[in-house]
């Protein structure tokens, strides 16, 4: 799996637009990029996963740099409930290990 | 649809008693299976994985042991638990060799006094 960097914390005001950095500059062309957020006491939940294209879901969108070394994970109008963990993790579809980093811990300010 | 189901969702076990955590998944076949623990205040620590029914990855070989009696069921046991087993252990399940994100249970607060 390529290594993620995520910076440990930010701050977003409610309302305004959340935006994520995810570095993986050692990732290879199979490995996908995926988010995931965990809320405090529960499992961490699936949020959006794109190869080189930008996604968008429900949720949130995922920028893709053209380079595919970074990432963007936003959530277009943050709510007071988009605090939490966000984890950023490269993997290929056959990779069975997953290894979480850190992550970032998103604090949403009224 | 899939569904996870981990269980007990909190549990206080004294110092050198055993453990058994139990998960299982229904809506599928020949799930890949996870066990995490997540300590206070501290990141998701991979413990082990199964690609299938007997086939476990440990990844922390400490006082904790892992077993896949069936194809979609994943048992975290120890013997003898020790005050640093205290955590939040979680379950997941992820199909096999293709985009499939990781799906997680509810979690079992584990508090060893």
């Amino acid at each position: 799996d390529a290594k993620t960097t995520q910076p440990p914390s930010m701050d977003c005001a409610e309302g305004r637009a959340a935006n994520l950095p995810c570095n993986h500059s050692t990732i290879s062309g199979n490995e996908y990029v995926y988010w995931y957020r965990q809320i405090h006491s529960q499992g961490p939940q699936y949020i959006i996963h794109g190869l080189k294209n930008n996604e968008t879901n429900e949720m949130a969108s995922l920028i893709i740099t053209e380079d595919r070394k970074s990432s963007t994970l936003i959530l277009p109008h943050a709510t007071l409930r988009d605090t939490a963990v966000y984890y950023c993790i490269a993997l290929m579809n056959r990779d069975d290990k997953i290894i979480f980093g850190k992550g970032t811990r998103l604090h949403i300010l009224p | 649809s899939q569904t996870i189901h981990q269980w007990p969702a909190t549990l206080v076990q004294p110092v050198g008693s055993p453990l058994s955590l139990e998960c299982t998944v229904e809506g599928t076949s020949n799930p890949n299976l996870y066990w995490y623990r997540q300590a206070a205040g501290r990141g998701l620590q991979l413990l082990f994985y199964s690609v299938g029914i007997g086939q476990i990855s440990s990844e922390v070989p400490q006082n904790l042991s892992a077993s896949r009696p069936q194809d979609r069921q994943f048992i975290l046991s120890s013997k003898k638990l020790l005050l640093s087993d205290s955590g939040f252990y979680l379950c997941a399940w992820r199909r096999a060799g293709r985009f499939s994100p990781l799906h997680f249970g509810n979690g079992t607060r584990l508090t060893v006094t």
